[in-house]
């Protein structure tokens, strides 16, 4: 059972309108991960987060925003929604495992956005 | 910067049938190496990982990968599916370093088991 929840899963809205994608987590990890996923297509980072007041854009350039003004809670706004923001939002953590420090993520369920 | 391929796009077995998912990655360090699957409906979760040691490596519900350095691969395997392995199968591969480490994935494997 995942300790990460993403709100809503799914949300259907017309161009132009602001919308805030929610995540939270309760595992107290300081790294936090928002990723987008199309059918077919690998899983692009588009922000990252170290701990609180830290955020960092990743390979995707993205139009969406993020804040991380609390440990567990990393959530994604766009501003103005296009078609072409149109995806699946996946929101992961992690803390460092072993030796390596690897990242091992735990990912929430997700949240599938459809701008018309 | 690394990346990661996933030959088999979408795969269809019969029960019992063996598995045998391809991933190759290019990085020129030592690396980190993971197997993520998405059941239908359900989260990305942890499949198995490997760090280091022994090349090969037991996850959950009988999988298992191999890491061979030289050819740059870490195929997932199982010796019989069931139809409750129908899933994505998502490789993903970070550097072995400490601080951030950008964990990098492949483009997914559905697997379509058939009862």
């Amino acid at each position: 059972e995942a300790d990460i929840y993403q709100t809503p899963r799914y949300l259907v809205i017309g161009t132009g309108k602001k919308i805030t994608l929610e995540c939270s987590q309760t595992m107290g990890h300081d790294k936090m991960y928002w990723y987008q996923q199309d059918p077919g297509m690998e899983l692009h980072l588009i922000h990252y987060s170290y701990g609180v007041n830290s955020t960092e854009k990743g390979d995707l350039s993205s139009e969406s925003t993020v804040s991380r003004i609390r440990t567990e809670h990393f959530p994604l706004t766009l501003e103005s929604a296009r078609p072409s923001h149109t995806s699946q939002y996946l929101c992961a953590s992690s803390g460092t495992t072993g030796v390596s420090g690897a990242n091992v993520l735990t990912f929430g369920a997700g949240s599938r956005l459809t701008v018309l | 910067a690394q990346s990661v391929s996933q030959h088999n796009h979408h795969v269809i077995l019969s029960e019992a049938a063996s598995l045998e998912l391809g991933c190759n990655y290019s990085y020129g360090g030592t690396v980190n190496l993971f197997w993520y699957v998405q059941y239908p409906g359900q989260h990305l979760q942890l499949l198995l990982k490997y760090f280091s040691g022994d090349p090969l490596v037991k996850g959950i519900k009988g999988f298992e990968a191999e890491f061979i350095k030289s050819k740059f691969s870490f195929n997932l395997r199982k010796p019989s599916v069931q139809w409750s392995d129908t899933a994505e199968y998502f490789c993903a591969v970070s550097p072995y370093s400490g601080g951030y480490q950008k964990v990098t994935f492949g483009t997914g494997t559905k697997l379509q088991v058939i009862p």
